[in-house]
């Protein structure tokens, strides 16, 4: 079945470090790949996208490329705020039919602190 | 445009019993999924109502059931709780059922604690 593998946290980052949280996944056909982020006690947003193979999601500095040949979609940012603090999880979704939820990794923690 | 509203946010019930969790999906949404996201996990799909019908199933038991209205509201029903029920429930809606790249929008969850 559909599965996502994150890397393990807790991660700690000063501020203006440079972020990478690895992402790889399973799954058959073409799946669109999601980051949804979690601030303490809220749900889920979604923090980008990318629905075919070599897209690019972005959003607020935070970026992501779709790599179909290594199944990975890595996030990144060049230089994180303490506002970004937060659990953050890959997601996938398979495309077409009735295949309509989401499979999540377990979630990375960041702290950044000042 | 308001977002996925979750009621109540806190709950505690005692193994055994029934528990019944409510969504209102975001205005314009007609599909409504939930998740249980147990503590230090990722969410796990539980299932989905599109216009009223269940179109689709987690692997979760049939003592988790559920309903949607005509208004897309929707409620998710827990019998015979146990321990391990205990979580955070998030409900989340979508403009389609599927077929669609949208993210689902989510709300900020029902946190259940069974004693």
């Amino acid at each position: 079945g559909d599965s996502v593998t994150q890397m393990e946290g807790p991660v700690t980052l000063s501020e203006e470090a440079f972020l990478t949280i690895n992402c790889t996944y399973t799954a058959t056909g073409y799946p669109s790949l999601f980051w949804y982020v979690q601030y303490p006690g809220e749900g889920l947003q979604l923090l980008l996208k990318a629905t075919k193979a070599d897209d690019k999601g972005s959003n607020k500095g935070f970026e992501a490329t779709y790599r179909k040949e290594t199944t990975s979609f890595h996030l990144e940012k060049g230089s994180v705020q303490v506002s970004d603090s937060a659990v953050y999880f890959c997601a996938l979704r398979r495309s077409g039919g009735s295949n309509y939820k989401l499979t999540f990794g377990k979630g990375t923690l960041l702290t950044v602190n000042p | 445009e308001t977002g996925v509203t979750q009621s109540p946010t806190h709950l505690i019930k005692t193994r055994g019993q029934q528990v019944t969790l409510r969504c209102s999906s975001q205005s314009g949404h007609n599909t409504v999924s939930w998740y249980q996201q147990a503590l230090g996990q990722g969410p796990q799909f539980i299932f989905q109502y599109y216009r009223e019908e269940e179109n689709g199933r987690g692997n979760f038991p049939p003592r988790f059931s559920g309903l949607q209205f005509p208004n897309y509201s929707s409620e998710l029903n827990v019998n015979a709780l146990e321990l391990d029920d205990s979580a955070l429930y998030l409900c989340a809606s979508s403009p389609g059922a599927g077929g669609t790249n949208y993210g689902y929008t989510f709300g900020s969850g029902t946190r259940l604690t069974v004693v």
